[in-house]
């Protein structure tokens, strides 16, 4: 079985601080991990994924996240806030490999609010 | 091409009513997933094609939900006798490949009110 864990509902940050969003997941196997945005009234966009190379995953709009196997850690930030960046993230583990397709488990989602 | 499509964008059903949602993939896509979103939660899986065979339906919550994609393209989500609790945002999302770590691509959504 496998899990996502969000820490935080909530993060309120200023615009051009650093923005820190935690995720831990549970998974017997070598997961694929990614991140997902959610934009008001709009799809799930793709930031990021990691699917085993390089740990450091850089993606879209200057975000990036860290792969740590030994804290179970797959945690997104971002240098600097943009009023853009206000949204509804997701952190989400993908597998096994055997099961059908490749099914998604969603965190339960970190809304991201940027103060001018 | 375009990207995944989904409609009506919005639905109002009295509790009872039969609805049907329906999602157009991308071109060419093999993989095809259906997912509930409920207010403030995370998307939760539903079901699962590949082509036309549906492959895992284990988070279907009831009898009453039924998926379906004859030809292994579009597809329709059926919510038989609509309960409050059926009220959601549903997410489709397809991808090309039915691998571990193949991005989806997820449509805008239809968001259900059952009243």
């Amino acid at each position: 079985a496998q899990s996502v864990t969000q820490l935080d509902s909530h993060v309120s940050v200023s615009e051009g601080t650093p923005v820190l969003l935690r995720c831990n997941y549970s998974s017997s196997y070598s997961p694929s991990l990614f991140w997902y945005v959610q934009h008001p009234n709009k799809g799930l966009q793709l930031l990021l994924k990691y699917t085993s190379a390089a740990t450091l995953v850089k993606g879209i709009n200057g975000f990036e996240a860290e792969f740590k196997k030994s804290e179970t850690s797959f945690h997104l930030t971002k240098p600097s806030a943009h009023m853009s960046d206000a949204a509804e993230y997701f952190c989400v583990v993908s597998g096994p490999a055997k099961a059908a397709g490749n099914k998604l488990t969603f965190g339960g989602g970190t809304r991201v609010l940027v103060k001018p | 091409g375009a990207g995944v499509s989904q409609s009506p964008r919005y639905k109002v059903a009295k509790r009872g009513q039969d609805v049907a949602l329906r999602c157009d993939p991308i071109s060419g896509h093999v993989s095809l997933f259906w997912y509930q979103q409920a207010l403030g939660q995370g998307p939760e899986f539903l079901t699962y094609f590949q082509n036309e065979a549906q492959l895992d339906k284990s988070g279907l919550p009831s009898d009453r939900f039924f998926a379906e994609r004859p030809e292994g393209s579009v597809s329709t989500l059926k919510i038989q006798r609509t309960q409050q609790e059926d009220s959601a945002v549903y997410l489709c999302a397809s991808s090309s490949r039915g691998s571990q770590g193949s991005p989806l691509h997820f449509g805008n959504g239809t968001r259900l009110t059952v009243t």
